[in-house]
């Protein structure tokens, strides 16, 4: 069964924190996105990569950054969280090829109190 | 850049009830267009998708055609259950590095 696995379901960190978020899949895929998800906003991408090392900044990428050391591990920072990123976190993942289909990870629902 | 526009929601229909949940994209190149759903507390999966011009999609009594010159990709579907009750995302991938880009989500209630 393929698996997109994210770290944590809930978490709870302070104002001024560095948070890290992780996702792992085992399809061997090459891109990997990560979104946040917000009541009437939809997906929003926050950075997405498409292989080792490789990243590209999405629609809102201020305030994160990310690390792709292994094919199978993407990984998103806050540097230094704040209550406005308090949100469901999704990451993906996805073969490059185009006409497949993106997994899921169950999400993170992250709280900056 | 790429871009994908859902209809706003949320939308209530009776059961039995025909859907219509619009979807137009602005996209460089030939995208693939795809329906994500995402069932209460549960993540998003795929519910059909279609990769070029005149396809359809199908999947589950849901379908979509790939309209290029319309730039569309509404979902329908003939006769909606209580248990389709969800929130409805539009999605294309386009360009070598495969970005996958969405629509705001369209939320579909069911009522008996």
């Amino acid at each position: 069964d393929v698996k997109v696995t994210q770290s944590s379901r809930y978490l709870v960190k302070r104002t001024g924190e560095k948070v890290f978020l992780e996702c792992v899949q085992d399809m061997d895929h090459e891109n990997m996105f990560w979104y946040r998800q917000d009541p009437g906003l939809g997906l929003r991408l926050i950075y997405f990569s498409y292989d080792v090392k490789m990243k590209e900044k999405g629609d809102i990428p201020e305030g994160y950054s990310v690390s792709r050391e292994k094919k199978e591990r993407f990984s998103l920072i806050l540097e230094s969280a704040s209550t406005n990123q308090t949100s469901m976190y999704l990451c993906a993942s996805l073969k490059r090829g185009g006409n497949t289909e993106a997994f899921f990870g169950q999400g993170t629902r992250l709280t900056v109190v | 850049g790429n871009s994908v526009t859902q209809m706003e929601g949320p939308v209530t229909l009776s059961e039995e009830a025909f859907l219509t949940i619009n979807c137009t994209y602005t996209a460089t190149g030939y995208p693939s267009l795809f329906w994500y759903v995402q069932y209460p507390g549960e993540g998003l999966q795929l519910l059909l998708k279609a990769t070029k011009a005149d396809d359809k999609g199908s999947n589950k009594g849901f379908e979509a055609t790939y309209r290029k010159e319309t730039t569309s990709f509404h979902l329908e579907k003939g006769s909606v259950q209580v248990s389709d009750s969800a929130v409805y995302f539009c999605a294309l991938v386009t360009g070598t590095a495969s970005k996958l880009t969405f629509g705001t989500g369209t939320r579909l209630q069911v009522t008996l």
